[in-house]
């Protein structure tokens, strides 16, 4: 099936600083979900978009979705050391919740 | 007050053996899924079952089994364990409804060698 690419796969940011992270597909997505793995640990859910154009916002989080439904993208503002981990977006594919992971972005944070 | 939980945590066997990882989830959801995630971190659906029934099988090789006797509890059997099964396999739930968020147990490490 198809997947999406995340880019970019690895991601050096000096602590107080913003970055963000970017998902595309070529074909249209139903929707996006994003987690985040802490090193050594589990994927955690943080949010998901179904709606063009959507924008939701966690904190220093901003998620968005793009008009076409194509892309996504998870930007992150004044960088802190608890933001380490490996960033995930994932399209769920059926009703059946079959969940189809891109690449991650793995986030290093540099105090 | 675990949500997902799977034991072992650590597993470390030789090759052609056969193990068993077991989880359960207290939810109360009715599905219940099998990742595996390489070393390269690419995480990839095996499996899902819902109310106890196989509803998603990837293409795993069919050393790999799973069972699930209630829709609280899914477990993997791997038989004839290979080099290239050195993975973290994680399993999650989520509720019966489009689109439901996934719920992650810690996962289980698991070592061939």
């Amino acid at each position: 099936g198809q997947q999406v690419m995340q880019i970019p796969q690895y991601q050096h940011v000096q602590e107080g600083e913003d970055f963000t992270t970017y998902c595309n597909s070529s074909t249209t997505l139903s929707n996006i979900q994003w987690y985040k793995q802490r090193p050594g640990g589990h994927p955690v859910f943080l949010i998901q978009l179904v709606k063009s154009g959507e924008v939701k916002k966690q904190k220093r989080l901003t998620f968005q979705f793009g008009e076409a439904k194509k892309n996504s993208s998870l930007h992150i503002t004044a960088t802190q050391t608890t933001d380490v981990g490996t960033y995930f977006c994932a399209e769920m594919t059926d009703s059946w919740g079959k969940l189809q992971f891109g690449a991650g972005t793995q986030v290093v944070v540099t105090p | 007050d675990t949500a997902v939980s799977q034991t072992p945590k650590y597993l470390v066997t030789q090759m052609g053996n056969d193990k068993s990882i077991k989880c359960e989830q207290n939810l109360g959801h009715d599905t219940m899924y099998w990742y595996k995630q390489d070393s390269k971190k690419f995480l990839k659906i095996m499996f899902s079952y819902n109310n106890k029934e196989l509803i998603i099988n990837e293409t795993v090789p069919n050393r790999f089994s799973p069972k699930s006797p209630d829709k609280a509890h899914l477990n993997l059997h791997i038989n004839s364990l290979e080099l290239g099964d050195s993975a973290v396999y994680f399993c999650a739930s989520s509720q019966e409804t489009s689109y439901s968020p996934l719920h992650f147990g810690n996962g289980t490490r698991l070592t061939v060698t």
